[in-house]
Formats: C-alpha cells, sequence, structure tokens
C-alpha cells in the first residue's frame, strides 16, 4: 500500500502556456498533498501543502498565482503552472499523507516526479 | 523550527562494503526522523522512519537507522553495499504538525551514494 502516482512524467511546452500535472494517492486517502520543486543537484524545496477541501498554504516565495493547487478529492491532487517560462524548468515531486497508508498521518509517501521543460 | 545537516554530499564505497551515511538534526519537538532514497529521475522511496519505541529502526533493503537523542543523530546504515544501493539519500524531520496543516518535513541536502565494483 501507499502508492502515488503523477502524470505526466516528462512535459515540455512552449513558454506562455500553462501545464497542468495531476498527483494521485492510489490505495489510500491522501488527506495531505504537498508539492516540491527539485533542482539537480539539490534538496527538495516544498513548494505549498494542501488539505482535500480546503485552499493550499503556500510557502514564502512561491507565487500562488503562478503555481495553482487544487485537492478537490482525497486521491487527487493538481499543480497547473501558469504562463509558464524557461525559469520554470524544473523537476516537480508531490507527496501524500493520509489514512490508510501504510504509515498513517505521519509519513509522506511520494509521487514518481514530473520534469517540465519549458522552451 | 527544525533542519537537517547531512554530513558528506557524495559517499563512496567499495560492494560488499559497511555504508555509513550520516545524519544530524534539530528539532523544538521529540522528533520524527526519515530516510528517503532517489534514484536518478525517480521520486522519494521511504527506507525507514523512527517516531517512537525501539531507536534501532530497520527498513527496506537491509539497512537501518539508530536514533540517538544524546548525539542528536540518525546516521543509516548497511553492513554490505550493493551496486543497485547507488542512489542518492536524504535524512528528514517532520514537524510532527497535524491536520489540518499537515505534518512538514525538512530535508537535508542529500549524499550521493557510488558503490564500486
Amino acid at each position: 500500500g501507499a502508492v502515488v502516482s503523477q502524470h505526466p512524467s516528462r512535459v515540455i511546452c512552449k513558454s506562455g502556456t500553462s501545464v497542468k500535472i495531476e498527483c494521485r494517492s492510489l490505495d489510500f486517502q491522501a488527506t495531505t498533498m504537498f508539492w516540491y520543486r527539485q533542482f539537480p543537484k539539490q534538496s527538495l524545496m516544498l513548494m505549498a501543502t494542501s488539505n482535500e477541501g480546503s485552499k493550499a498554504t503556500y510557502e514564502q516565495g512561491v507565487e500562488k498565482d503562478k503555481f495553482l493547487i487544487n485537492h478537490a478529492s482525497l486521491t487527487l491532487s493538481t499543480l497547473t503552472v501558469t504562463s509558464a517560462h524557461p525559469e520554470d524548468s524544473s523537476f516537480y515531486i508531490c507527496s501524500a499523507s493520509g489514512v490508510g497508508g501504510q504509515g498513517g498521518t505521519d509519513t509522506q509517501y511520494f509521487g514518481p516526479g514530473t520534469r517540465l521543460t519549458v522552451l | 523550527a527544525q533542519s537537517v545537516t547531512q554530513l558528506g554530499s557524495h559517499v563512496s564505497v567499495s560492494e560488499g562494503a559497511l555504508v555509513l551515511l550520516r545524519c544530524n538534526y534539530s528539532s523544538s519537538v521529540p522528533p520524527y526522523l526519515f530516510w528517503y532514497v532517489q534514484y536518478p529521475n525517480q521520486g522519494l522511496q521511504l527506507l525507514l522512519k523512527y517516531t517512537t519505541g525501539a531507536t534501532l529502526v530497520k527498513g527496506i533493503n537491509g539497512f537501518e537507522a539508530e536514533f540517538k537523542k544524546s548525539e542528536t543523530s540518525f546516521h543509516l546504515t548497511k553492513p554490505s553495499a550493493h551496486m543497485s544501493d547507488a542512489a542518492e539519500y536524504f535524512c528528514a524531520v517532520s514537524d510532527r504538525q497535524h491536520h489540518p496543516s499537515g505534518s512538514r518535513l525538512t530535508f537535508g541536502e542529500g549524499t550521493q551514494l557510488t558503490v564500486n565494483p
């Protein structure tokens, strides 16, 4: 149990377009989902935390109007990068914690990540 | 506030040798501690975690870690390295905040493990 999927795994888009990334918990109810960004050879940077049915909490310095997060159900959260620019190119990883996972609410389970390239 | 320091951004061992990846933490509350492994272009996989109880924690793939409160450490070990262990390893500490905000993880900078044949 405790499997998290992300889609797509890789996306290339033109500057100015919007990209949506989906994060799904496949076998447990994710009361909380997290979105991270990771630059090459670096650690994960938390962008925002979302709880099902409520607005996301963004970390300082993360533009909420640029990175739209929706957590409409207990198994799905989406991150939309609006008006993407080359500097938004990165590896985006989601994680989920909640009820039914092996570790309960204290453990985050990570998706496989999405590689975004903005041309 | 929490912080994690991983000593050594790169560790190289021979196949069959002991693996030791160091992690020290700072936490204002009794910590929940985690080790994750990341293979290239993939997400993070949970290796093991410490919350309460036994301070020696066993995880997947033969890894284990020992929580030492007096040393504020949570070092990861494996008796015998395998080529497939080559990856990036992250130590993390939880702020243990519960719903609705959710527990947040603070990660170390990561340690790249290389296993030589």
